[in-house]
């Protein structure tokens, strides 16, 4: 069945660590998204692909980076910088860029221990 | 910049009441519009749309439609059940910017 991965479900990382969440789909989209969801807000843009070797900032990208060296891989890394890590974090993917569906992926929650 | 406001929650109703969840937005020009929804422990999945105004959006018993004049896009459904208990967020898409902006969200608990 085609749809988008992410793993791990749940992790616990140390202060001052990096983690890297996954992100996989196998839709052949080319767009692909990551977000932050804390509770009671709406979800927050991190950064956005459009195509394989491309990525934009989102609204709060600042502590996070990204990679996109294939079309059906983007990893997102949680740098120590980030100060306030813990959150759930989501991966989608469209088609293309536009309004268009979003595919939303299971979710990891983060948390800094 | 764009921005889209939800009643907030939580919603709590018997099963068969009539759902309504506020949803304006602020933007400019002509948005498309989106309610996605988010069952319990997983991710956010697309309940209907909307591309222009007067459109009006349709799934599962849903309905919203889009309003240019009030910049509302209200999602209703006559008779809720217990499996329509979830997180609801209200969603605009604009091309200036590219990109989805989502509302706060709006959990409902229907009640048996």
């Amino acid at each position: 069945d085609g749809g988008i991965t992410q793993s791990p479900k749940y992790l616990f990382r140390k202060e001052g660590q990096n983690v890297t969440l996954s992100c996989e789909q196998n839709l052949n989209h080319d767009a692909m998204y990551w977000y932050r969801q804390d509770p009671g807000q709406g979800l927050r843009l991190i950064y956005y692909s459009q195509i394989v070797n491309d990525f934009q900032k989102g609204d709060i990208a600042e502590g996070y980076s990204v990679s996109r060296e294939k079309k059906e891989s983007f990893p997102l890394t949680v740098t120590s910088a980030q100060k306030n890590p813990t959150a759930f974090y989501l991966c989608a993917s469209s088609i293309r860029p536009g309004n268009t569906e979003a595919f939303f992926g299971q979710g990891t929650r983060l948390t800094v221990v | 910049g764009n921005s889209v406001t939800q009643m907030e929650g939580p919603v709590t109703l018997s099963e068969e009441a009539f759902l309504t969840i506020n949803c304006t937005y602020t933007a400019t020009g002509y948005p498309s519009l989106f309610w996605y929804v988010q069952y319990p422990g997983e991710g956010l999945q697309l309940l209907l749309k909307a591309t222009k105004a007067d459109d009006k959006g349709s799934n599962k018993g849903f309905e919203a439609t889009y309003r240019k004049e009030t910049t509302s896009f209200h999602l209703e459904k006559g008779s809720v059940q217990v499996s329509d208990s979830a997180v609801y967020f209200c969603a605009l898409y604009q091309a200036a910017g590219n990109k989805l902006t989502f509302g706060g969200g709006t959990r409902v608990l229907v009640k048996p």
